[in-house]
C-alpha cells in the first residue's frame, strides 16, 4: 500500500514568511509524528498526534510553530514568520496505534529560509 | 534528552559482521529497545526492537544485555547499501532520536 507522503518536496522561502507543510500517513495509522532534522544532526522530535487525543507538543522550539491534524488524517505542520534556523528536513512519521509501534516515514520536505 | 549513548561512527568490511553498541544505563523496567537507520536522503527506517529477550529478523539480531543497561544491533553480512545512520531508542511512551552511529560498510 501506499507509504507516508510529504508535500512540497522542497521549499525555498525568504525570512519572515509563513510556510506549510503537508503530510499523509498511512490510512488507518492512527498515530502520526512530526520531526526536524538539521544537517548532518540527528532527529528532533516535535509534535505527536494520536486518534482524538491532545496531541503532545512538548518539542516545539517556539511558539511559531504549530500543527494540526484535520479528521484524524492529514496533517499540517505552520511555521510562522520563518527564521533562517528554521532551514532543515521535516519528517512525518505514522504508526498504526502507539508511540511504540513501529513508525513509518515519509520522504521529508526540505525547508530553506533565505 | 536522548537516553542512550552511542558510539558516533564505525567502520565495517563488506561482508562482515557489524555489531553496533548502544549504551541505555538508565533504561526503566517497561522500556523497549529500538533501533531505526536512516540512509543518505531518506526517512528513517525501523529495523527491530526488544524488551528483555534476544530478538532476531530478516533485517538484524538484537542482543540485550541481562541488565538491560547495554544492546548491541548485529548485522550479520554488512553490504553497501546498509552504509547508514543507525539510531538506537529506548521508550515505552516515548521516543526520541539521539545522534546514532554512522556505520561505513566498506569493500
Amino acid at each position: 500500500g501506499a507509504g507516508v507522503s510529504q508535500s512540497p518536496s522542497n521549499k525555498v522561502t525568504e525570512k519572515g514568511k509563513d510556510v506549510e507543510l503537508r503530510c499523509d500517513p498511512i490510512s488507518g495509522h492512527t498515530a502520526l509524528y512530526w520531526y526536524r532534522q538539521s544537517l548532518g544532526q540527528g532527529l528532533e522530535f516535535l509534535i505527536y498526534f494520536q486518534g482524538n487525543s491532545a496531541p503532545d507538543k512538548s518539542g516545539l522550539p517556539s511558539d511559531r510553530f504549530s500543527a494540526e491534524r484535520t479528521g484524524g488524517s492529514v496533517s499540517t505542520l505552520t511555521i510562522q514568520r520563518t527564521q533562517q534556523e528554521d532551514s532543515a528536513v521535516y519528517l512525518c512519521a505514522s504508526s498504526h496505534s502507539g508511540r511504540l509501534d513501529e513508525q513509518f516515514f515519509g520522504p521529508g520536505t526540505r525547508l530553506t529560509v533565505l | 534528552d536522548a537516553k542512550t549513548t552511542q558510539p558516533p561512527s564505525m567502520d565495517c568490511a563488506e561482508g562482515r559482521a557489524a555489531n553496533l553498541p548502544c549504551n541505555h544505563s538508565t533504561i526503566s523496567g517497561n522500556e523497549y529497545v529500538y533501533w531505526y537507520r536512516q540512509i543518505h536522503s531518506q526517512g528513517p527506517q525501523y529495523i527491530i526492537h526488544g524488551l528483555k529477550n534476544n530478538e532476531t529478523n530478516e533485517m538484524a539480531s538484537l542482543i540485550i544485555t541481562e541488565d538491560r543497561k547495554s544492546s548491541t544491533l548485529i548485522l550479520p553480512h554488512a553490504t553497501l547499501r546498509d552504509t547508514a545512520v543507525y539510531y538506537c531508542i529506548v521508550g515505552n511512551n516515548d521516543m526520541r532520536f539521539g545522534a546514532g552511529t554512522r556505520l561505513t560498510v566498506k569493500p
